[in-house]
């Protein structure tokens, strides 16, 4: 049962553009989001996370949008570097709990 | 501060064999919890431990898997009987203790990457 949903699991951006990656979830419960972003041969590392009473939360090239109606967030990074190619995972987590569940990823390239 | 530090970075296990794999947490922080990663699949939970106690194993396999994190030392997450399909990148990530609002942010290591031959 996957809970949180990656259906891209591939996106090539051209440097400069707008990369946007998609994640859906079905637990109505979770209430903190998260993106993470993974590097070959590497831990992931967080990269920007949302609190289900907002719809926007923005750091630097870096904006996650959250429509809970819809039970979607997306990430947007904004312009896209060759740098940022890796794989980004959405996580999800539900009131107070530790536990966070992870999505498939999604693998963005960058191209220069 | 150091990070989260996990070792061995590779191992090789033939098959029957035990795995170990052992994981620092970041000082201060209290909260462990395991991923495994296959091949062209996303990171899934198998457990979360504070000291001394497992608080969840929903993801654990039932058979031949076990996990702790005692009061002194690493924790370490144990293989026994190891088969082929045990073969993947295993991540170990920790939190620190919570007080006011959670943040759910955990800081992972470099993983394990497993191979039983």
């Amino acid at each position: 049962d996957q809970q949180v949903k990656q259906n891209s699991p591939s996106l090539s951006v051209q440097e400069g553009r707008i990369s946007i990656l998609n994640c859906d979830y079905t637990n109505s419960m979770f209430d903190y989001f998260l993106w993470y972003k993974k590097y070959p041969a590497e831990g992931p590392t967080f990269l920007i996370s949302i609190s289900s009473i907002k719809d926007k939360n923005e750091d630097g090239r870096f904006t996650v949008f959250l429509n809970k109606s819809a039970k979607h967030l997306s990430l947007h990074i904004v312009p896209s570097q060759p740098g940022d190619s890796a794989v980004y995972f959405c996580a999800a987590a539900e009131g107070g709990y530790q536990k966070v569940t992870f999505g498939t990823g999604t693998k963005l390239q960058v191209i220069p | 501060n150091a990070g989260v530090m996990q070792n061995p970075r590779h191992l090789v296990r033939r098959r029957g064999q035990e795995a170990r794999l052992r994981c620092s947490p970041m000082k201060g922080h209290s909260h462990v919890y395991w991923y495994r990663q296959l091949p062209e699949e996303g990171l899934k939970f198998m457990v979360y431990l504070q000291k001394e106690n497992i608080i969840d194993e929903s993801g654990m396999p039932k058979e031949r898997f076990s996990a702790e994190f005692p009061k002194e030392g690493p924790s370490i997450l144990r293989i026994q009987q190891v088969v082929r399909g045990d073969s993947a990148a295993y991540f170990c990530a920790s939190s620190p203790p919570t007080s006011g609002t959670p943040t759910y942010e955990q800081y992972f290591g470099p993983g394990t990457r497993l191979t039983v031959t």
